[in-house]
Protein backbone atom coordinates (compact mmCIF):
# COMPACT_ATOMS: atom_id res chain seq x y z
CA UNK A 1 0.00 0.00 0.00
CA UNK A 2 1.04 3.69 -0.46
CA UNK A 3 2.39 5.92 2.10
CA UNK A 4 3.73 9.25 2.43
CA UNK A 5 6.03 10.31 5.24
CA UNK A 6 6.42 14.17 6.07
CA UNK A 7 8.87 15.68 9.08
CA UNK A 8 9.48 17.07 11.20
CA UNK A 9 6.14 17.25 12.72
CA UNK A 10 6.79 20.63 14.22
CA UNK A 11 9.47 23.03 13.90
CA UNK A 12 10.41 26.36 15.28
CA UNK A 13 12.90 28.77 13.45
CA UNK A 14 14.08 32.32 13.97
CA UNK A 15 13.88 34.70 11.23
CA UNK A 16 16.57 34.27 8.61
CA UNK A 17 17.09 30.88 9.33
CA UNK A 18 17.05 28.17 6.33
CA UNK A 19 14.68 25.97 6.32
CA UNK A 20 14.47 22.25 4.77
CA UNK A 21 11.24 20.37 4.90
CA UNK A 22 10.88 16.46 3.27
CA UNK A 23 7.99 14.42 2.15
CA UNK A 24 8.67 11.40 0.69
CA UNK A 25 6.27 8.62 -0.91
CA UNK A 26 6.41 5.17 -0.84
CA UNK A 27 4.61 2.27 -2.63
CA UNK A 28 3.75 4.39 -6.19
CA UNK A 29 6.22 5.64 -8.90
CA UNK A 30 6.26 8.86 -10.53
CA UNK A 31 3.11 10.47 -8.37
CA UNK A 32 2.23 14.11 -8.84
CA UNK A 33 3.01 16.02 -5.92
CA UNK A 34 2.26 18.99 -4.05
CA UNK A 35 3.04 21.35 -1.39
CA UNK A 36 0.28 22.89 0.59
CA UNK A 37 0.36 25.81 2.98
CA UNK A 38 -2.50 26.28 5.62
CA UNK A 39 -2.34 29.79 7.63
CA UNK A 40 -4.06 30.04 10.96
CA UNK A 41 -7.81 30.50 10.26
CA UNK A 42 -7.31 30.74 6.27
CA UNK A 43 -7.55 27.63 3.86
CA UNK A 44 -4.89 25.59 2.12
CA UNK A 45 -2.60 27.82 -0.70
CA UNK A 46 -1.03 25.37 -3.57
CA UNK A 47 2.69 26.37 -2.89
CA UNK A 48 4.54 23.88 -5.85
CA UNK A 49 3.43 21.20 -7.63
CA UNK A 50 5.52 18.68 -9.54
CA UNK A 51 4.44 16.21 -12.31
CA UNK A 52 8.07 14.58 -12.34
CA UNK A 53 11.88 14.51 -11.41
CA UNK A 54 13.29 17.92 -11.37
CA UNK A 55 10.20 19.43 -12.67
CA UNK A 56 8.74 22.29 -10.55
CA UNK A 57 5.68 24.66 -11.00
CA UNK A 58 5.69 27.35 -8.51
CA UNK A 59 1.90 29.18 -7.98
CA UNK A 60 2.35 32.21 -5.42
CA UNK A 61 6.24 34.03 -5.83
CA UNK A 62 7.42 34.20 -2.23
CA UNK A 63 11.01 33.03 -0.58
CA UNK A 64 10.27 29.64 -0.87
CA UNK A 65 11.62 26.85 -3.01
CA UNK A 66 10.76 23.37 -4.03
CA UNK A 67 12.84 20.75 -5.39
CA UNK A 68 12.33 17.00 -6.79
CA UNK A 69 16.27 15.25 -6.65
CA UNK A 70 14.06 11.71 -7.24
CA UNK A 71 10.97 10.19 -8.32
CA UNK A 72 9.33 9.74 -4.75
CA UNK A 73 10.85 12.71 -2.57
CA UNK A 74 9.82 16.49 -2.63
CA UNK A 75 11.73 19.26 -0.89
CA UNK A 76 10.31 22.43 0.87
CA UNK A 77 13.26 25.11 1.41
CA UNK A 78 13.97 28.25 2.02
CA UNK A 79 17.01 30.62 2.44
CA UNK A 80 16.09 33.13 4.78
CA UNK A 81 12.65 32.60 6.78
CA UNK A 82 10.23 35.33 7.29
CA UNK A 83 7.23 35.37 9.93
CA UNK A 84 4.82 35.14 7.83
CA UNK A 85 6.20 31.59 6.88
CA UNK A 86 4.83 30.26 10.07
CA UNK A 87 1.92 28.15 9.34
CA UNK A 88 0.90 24.32 8.53
CA UNK A 89 2.71 22.86 5.51
CA UNK A 90 0.89 19.70 3.96
CA UNK A 91 2.76 17.70 1.38
CA UNK A 92 0.47 15.62 -1.05
CA UNK A 93 0.42 13.01 -3.82
CA UNK A 94 -1.46 11.70 -6.40
CA UNK A 95 -1.27 9.16 -9.25
CA UNK A 96 -1.57 10.52 -12.32
CA UNK A 97 -4.26 9.05 -14.06
CA UNK A 98 -6.87 10.55 -16.43
CA UNK A 99 -9.52 9.56 -13.99
CA UNK A 100 -9.84 11.26 -11.43
CA UNK A 101 -7.44 10.36 -8.58
CA UNK A 102 -7.42 11.72 -4.81
CA UNK A 103 -5.04 13.76 -2.90
CA UNK A 104 -3.37 11.71 -0.54
CA UNK A 105 -2.00 13.93 2.40
CA UNK A 106 0.58 13.54 4.81
CA UNK A 107 0.32 14.58 8.03
CA UNK A 108 2.10 17.92 7.95
CA UNK A 109 4.39 19.95 9.46
CA UNK A 110 3.48 23.00 11.79
CA UNK A 111 5.87 25.50 11.53
CA UNK A 112 6.80 28.57 13.75
CA UNK A 113 8.88 31.24 12.47
CA UNK A 114 10.15 33.53 16.07
CA UNK B 1 -9.99 31.25 -12.02
CA UNK B 2 -11.35 28.72 -10.18
CA UNK B 3 -12.51 29.14 -6.62
CA UNK B 4 -14.36 27.32 -3.58
CA UNK B 5 -16.38 29.10 -1.23
CA UNK B 6 -17.30 27.73 1.92
CA UNK B 7 -19.26 28.91 4.49
CA UNK B 8 -17.58 30.63 7.72
CA UNK B 9 -17.69 28.39 10.67
CA UNK B 10 -17.40 27.31 13.54
CA UNK B 11 -20.39 25.46 13.30
CA UNK B 12 -21.52 24.61 16.56
CA UNK B 13 -23.61 21.61 16.61
CA UNK B 14 -25.42 19.43 19.50
CA UNK B 15 -25.05 15.10 18.90
CA UNK B 16 -27.02 13.91 16.53
CA UNK B 17 -28.08 17.01 14.46
CA UNK B 18 -28.66 17.58 11.19
CA UNK B 19 -25.23 19.11 9.54
CA UNK B 20 -25.20 21.11 6.24
CA UNK B 21 -22.18 22.98 5.20
CA UNK B 22 -22.72 25.06 2.16
CA UNK B 23 -19.91 24.67 -0.46
CA UNK B 24 -20.61 26.55 -4.40
CA UNK B 25 -17.91 26.68 -6.67
CA UNK B 26 -17.02 28.89 -10.12
CA UNK B 27 -14.93 26.99 -12.59
CA UNK B 28 -14.32 27.09 -16.43
CA UNK B 29 -15.86 23.51 -17.73
CA UNK B 30 -17.07 21.05 -15.81
CA UNK B 31 -14.82 20.57 -12.59
CA UNK B 32 -15.11 17.11 -10.23
CA UNK B 33 -15.73 17.75 -6.72
CA UNK B 34 -14.40 16.92 -3.48
CA UNK B 35 -15.11 17.21 0.22
CA UNK B 36 -12.40 16.33 2.59
CA UNK B 37 -11.55 16.57 6.36
CA UNK B 38 -8.80 17.11 8.41
CA UNK B 39 -8.95 15.89 12.21
CA UNK B 40 -7.07 18.05 14.73
CA UNK B 41 -3.08 17.52 13.86
CA UNK B 42 -3.53 15.51 11.04
CA UNK B 43 -3.20 16.00 7.68
CA UNK B 44 -6.53 15.99 4.93
CA UNK B 45 -8.56 12.99 3.96
CA UNK B 46 -10.85 12.18 1.32
CA UNK B 47 -14.31 12.34 2.69
CA UNK B 48 -16.09 11.91 -0.57
CA UNK B 49 -16.65 12.84 -4.56
CA UNK B 50 -18.44 13.47 -7.82
CA UNK B 51 -17.77 13.93 -11.03
CA UNK B 52 -20.46 14.53 -13.51
CA UNK B 53 -23.43 16.81 -12.59
CA UNK B 54 -26.41 15.06 -10.39
CA UNK B 55 -23.55 12.56 -8.85
CA UNK B 56 -23.87 12.34 -5.49
CA UNK B 57 -20.98 11.31 -3.28
CA UNK B 58 -21.29 9.70 -0.08
CA UNK B 59 -18.99 8.19 2.43
CA UNK B 60 -19.30 7.30 6.49
CA UNK B 61 -23.43 9.06 6.53
CA UNK B 62 -22.29 12.42 4.94
CA UNK B 63 -23.46 13.05 1.61
CA UNK B 64 -23.21 15.66 -1.03
CA UNK B 65 -24.97 16.10 -5.00
CA UNK B 66 -23.38 18.00 -7.51
CA UNK B 67 -25.61 20.44 -8.50
CA UNK B 68 -24.64 22.72 -11.46
CA UNK B 69 -27.51 24.40 -12.18
CA UNK B 70 -27.02 26.22 -8.74
CA UNK B 71 -22.96 25.56 -8.87
CA UNK B 72 -23.08 23.70 -5.44
CA UNK B 73 -22.07 20.89 -3.45
CA UNK B 74 -23.49 21.07 -0.36
CA UNK B 75 -22.30 18.63 2.60
CA UNK B 76 -24.94 16.88 4.65
CA UNK B 77 -25.21 14.15 7.59
CA UNK B 78 -28.35 13.85 9.06
CA UNK B 79 -27.02 13.02 12.77
CA UNK B 80 -23.58 14.00 13.74
CA UNK B 81 -21.39 12.70 16.21
CA UNK B 82 -18.72 14.16 18.16
CA UNK B 83 -16.26 12.00 16.52
CA UNK B 84 -17.47 14.16 13.13
CA UNK B 85 -15.75 17.02 14.78
CA UNK B 86 -13.07 18.47 11.97
CA UNK B 87 -12.03 20.94 9.37
CA UNK B 88 -14.53 20.19 6.52
CA UNK B 89 -13.06 21.77 2.87
CA UNK B 90 -15.15 21.46 -0.11
CA UNK B 91 -12.26 21.28 -3.06
CA UNK B 92 -12.44 21.35 -7.45
CA UNK B 93 -10.52 19.88 -9.84
CA UNK B 94 -10.95 20.63 -13.61
CA UNK B 95 -7.55 18.73 -14.58
CA UNK B 96 -5.59 21.50 -14.93
CA UNK B 97 -2.59 22.58 -11.92
CA UNK B 98 -4.02 20.67 -8.65
CA UNK B 99 -7.28 20.60 -6.50
CA UNK B 100 -8.60 24.33 -5.53
CA UNK B 101 -9.84 24.41 -1.96
CA UNK B 102 -11.81 26.66 -0.17
CA UNK B 103 -10.78 27.61 3.33
CA UNK B 104 -12.57 25.39 5.49
CA UNK B 105 -15.37 24.70 7.72
CA UNK B 106 -14.63 23.67 11.01
CA UNK B 107 -17.07 21.48 12.87
CA UNK B 108 -17.36 20.87 16.51
CA UNK B 109 -20.07 18.76 18.11
CA UNK B 110 -21.46 19.02 21.49
CA UNK B 111 -22.35 15.96 23.81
Amino acid sequence: SQTIHQWPATLVQPVGSPLSLECTVEGTSNPNLYWYRQAAGRGLQLLFYSVGIGQISSEVPQNLSASRPQDRQFILSSKKLLLSDSGFYLCAWKIVSGEIAPLHFGNGTRLTVT
Amino acid sequence: GDSVTQMEGPVTLSEEAFLTINCTYTATGYPSLFWYVQYPGEGLQLLLKATKADDKGSNKGFEATYRKETTSFHLEKGSVQVSDSAVYFCALYTGRRALTFGSGTRLQVQP
